[in-house]
């Protein structure tokens, strides 16, 4: 199964952009790139895929590198309700029928 | 438009019973998929359906098994209860065009947290 890296945990300000790494070195060029994340005692939500070209929604920017290897998840301005687990997920074609695979994911702590 | 919902939202059984969670997947969702959560761990897949058929499993023993009914309601079932089965179990529905997987966006509902005592 294709394999993301992502920092533990990180911080953040209130009203100040975060930016959310991610590494994927074995990706091959029909994975897409999907983050979910996960809000305190609830389920993950959806936050934005992307395949190759950058991608805007109301929640949040994807930047992906040229190579493909790393993505960033862009948040312009953190809330407070934006501290949760965000995880990075390849999703890929073949045999693992539209599961995702999760891993840790980064923590990310939002200081008023 | 309702969302995922899931029954009971808290469990607490002892080793060796058998327990059924529930989900209703939302409005119009052809494809549900369950995973299982341990504390301060990512969701681990447990299998989807799609259509009423299993349609991918992960890596977990035939004691967990599941429903997928006409309405796209799920259960999961899982019997001979161990310790190590607490977790939260969470179902997750999306609706599929064909065998475009890689692209559909699986909405999650609160979970059902189990205790095995």
């Amino acid at each position: 199964d294709a394999k993301t890296t992502q920092p533990n945990s990180m911080e953040s300000n209130e009203e100040e952009p975060v930016h959310l790494p991610c590494n994927h070195s074995t990706i091959s060029g029909t994975d897409y790139i999907h983050w979910y994340r996960q809000l305190p005692s609830q389920g993950p939500e959806y936050v934005i895929h992307g395949l190759t070209s950058n991608v805007n929604n109301r929640m949040a920017s994807l930047a992906i590198a040229e190579d493909r290897k790393s993505s960033t998840l862009i948040l312009h301005r953190a809330t407070l309700r934006d501290a949760a687990v965000y995880y990075c997920i390849l999703r890929v074609s073949g045999g693992s029928q539209g599961n995702l695979i999760f891993g840790k994911g980064t923590k990310l702590s939002v200081k008023p | 438009e309702t969302g995922v919902t899931q029954s009971p939202t808290h469990l607490i059984k002892t080793r060796g019973q058998q327990v059924t969670l529930r989900c209703s997947s939302q409005s119009g969702h052809n494809t549900v998929s369950w995973y299982q959560q341990a504390l301060g761990q990512g969701p681990q897949f447990i299998f989807q359906y799609y259509r009423e058929e299993e349609n991918g499993r992960g890596n977990f023993p035939p004691r967990f098994s599941g429903l997928q009914f006409p309405n796209y309601s799920s259960e999961l079932n899982v019997n001979a209860l161990e310790l190590d089965d607490s977790a939260l179990y969470l179902c997750a529905s999306s609706f599929r065009l064909h065998n475009r997987v890689r692209t559909d966006t699986q909405y999650f509902g609160p979970g059902t947290r189990l205790t095995v005592l």
